[in-house]
């Protein structure tokens, strides 16, 4: 069974920039998540999609952040204008959990890393 | 904000010996999980006990919950130099905005010394 692809691994940009993440879950699981991790911490979740829909997006700042899951599939996650403290690991899951319970395993991905300079 | 707590956040032992990792969190939970992380292979999951569960077990990993005392514990048995990696625990609980989220933890950086 093919795992969680996450690309690109790795991204340098300049802050104000803008950069955007991709996402190809697990073939067959309705529900994907975004996670940020910074250096030394755990992950934070960001977004969560059913399908096609959010979940939950309480944890994601809007203000820069935004995602989208086209055809309930693949996700793209975007940063518009990077800031410095958005440096960190991006890591995209998916389970096969409904979206309102979690009773399941997550998939990560291998994560990009974003440097911000 | 990330509700588990492990302890202690670095642990160095030699190998063949047992590790013990703790957790602790703060509001009522679904369930337990417990993920390894290392460079070579990221995120993986490990084990979920569920809040009616009091110990569940996997190969050399034994994993206990208290809800009265809102702690848990992981159990290495007989480690081996490829153990070495960060452990997280994470908190399965209801977050308000009408689903279930996971919350991680810092984890606990365990080294195995061959």
């Amino acid at each position: 069974e093919a795992g969680v692809a996450q690309s690109p691994r790795y991204k340098i940009i300049e802050k104000r920039q803008s950069v955007a993440f991709w996402c190809n879950p697990i073939s067959g699981h309705a529900t994907l998540y975004w996670y940020q991790q910074i250096l030394g911490q755990g992950p934070k979740l960001l977004i969560q999609f059913q399908n096609n829909g959010v979940v939950d997006d309480s944890q994601l700042p809007k203000d820069r952040f935004s995602a989208e899951r086209l055809k309930g599939v693949d996700s793209t996650l975007k940063i518009q204008p990077a800031k410095l403290e958005d440096s960190a690991v991006y890591l995209c899951a998916s389970s096969s959990d409904s979206g309102l319970d979690t009773y399941n395993e997550q998939f990560f991905g291998p994560g990009t890393r974003l440097t911000v300079l | 904000s990330q509700q588990g707590e492990e302890d202690p956040q670095a642990l160095s032992i030699q190998e063949g010996e047992n590790a013990t990792m703790n957790c602790s969190y703060k509001t009522s939970i679904n369930n337990l999980q417990w993920y390894r992380q290392n460079s070579g292979r990221g995120l993986v999951h490990l084990i979920l006990i569920r809040s009616n569960e009091r110990e569940k077990h996997s190969g050399r990993l034994r994993v206990t919950l208290d809800t009265s005392k809102k702690s848990s514990s992981l159990l290495i048995t007989a480690s081996r130099a490829a153990d070495t990696a960060s452990y997280f625990c994470a908190t399965a609980a209801y977050s308000g905005a009408g689903s279930y989220q996971l919350t991680f933890g810092k984890g606990t950086k365990l080294s195995v010394i061959p």
